[in-house]
């Protein structure tokens, strides 16, 4: 399934680099997310985008920085990370209803990022 | 390509009742792991139970239980004497060995009192 895709797959990066995760959407969804997946804990949540509108930032460090220009495309700006940043990093989108439920999640297949 | 699919979008049961949720998945490995996590309103990803493919005998976490197929592919969760703090939404994910991970689409299940 396309339906949400992530660039790149890999990323290698070291610490002073910048650097940005895409996430794109081609579902008409009106929520996407960021997630952090890595050895030493299981998946977080780090970031929600409703309409465009960030609603959520689960105290992550500012060395993360979200942009959402538009409802299909969320991106992640990296800059300064360190190497405990290591890790997968999953964008996911799905359809909030007017009483802001939300339905399924649709999962991209993550971005590897390792900080050197 | 590997592919997991939860074919109940939403469910609903009543308290203390014995709910399953149904997880398929597809892969040609023979070495990997299944989870189950779950999402409540709180939005912070809980994981709720392991399973590693190579083992036969099924993971259970207090009240909750897998059965665990593999020849069907097959990774069901049941949650027994459900309690309303079970209301959350479910995600079946299978990790391969090198660590790539494929989440399911989710089953929202409501405990109703």
């Amino acid at each position: 399934e396309t339906g949400v895709t992530q660039t790149p797959r890999h990323l290698v990066m070291g610490m002073t680099n910048k650097k940005s995760l895409k996430c794109e959407q081609h579902l008409g969804h009106n929520a996407m997310y960021w997630y952090k997946q890595s050895a030493k804990k299981p998946l977080e949540l780090m970031f929600v985008y409703n309409f465009k509108e960030q609603t959520e930032n689960n105290s992550v460090p500012s060395r993360f920085s979200p942009e959402c220009p538009n409802s299909s495309h969320l991106f992640l700006h990296l800059h300064t990370l360190q190497p405990e940043d290591s890790a997968l990093y999953l964008c996911a989108s799905s359809q909030v209803g007017t009483l802001g439920v939300e339905n399924e999640q649709y999962f991209g297949p993550g971005t590897r990022l390792t900080v050197t | 390509a590997q592919t997991v699919t939860q074919s109940q979008p939403e469910m609903s049961v009543q308290e203390a009742e014995t709910v399953t949720l149904s997880c398929t998945y597809d892969t040609s490995e023979n070495n990997y792991y299944l989870f189950w996590y779950k999402q409540p309103p709180s939005r912070q990803m809980i994981l709720v139970i392991r399973q590693e493919a190579y083992k036969q005998q099924n993971a259970t976490e207090n009240r909750f239980s897998v059965n665990f197929q593999k020849a069907a592919k097959s990774f069901s969760l049941k949650i027994s004497d459900s309690q309303l703090g079970d209301t959350a939404m479910y995600f079946c994910a299978f990790m391969s060995d090198d660590d790539k991970i494929i989440f399911g689409k989710g089953t929202r299940l409501h405990i109703l009192p």
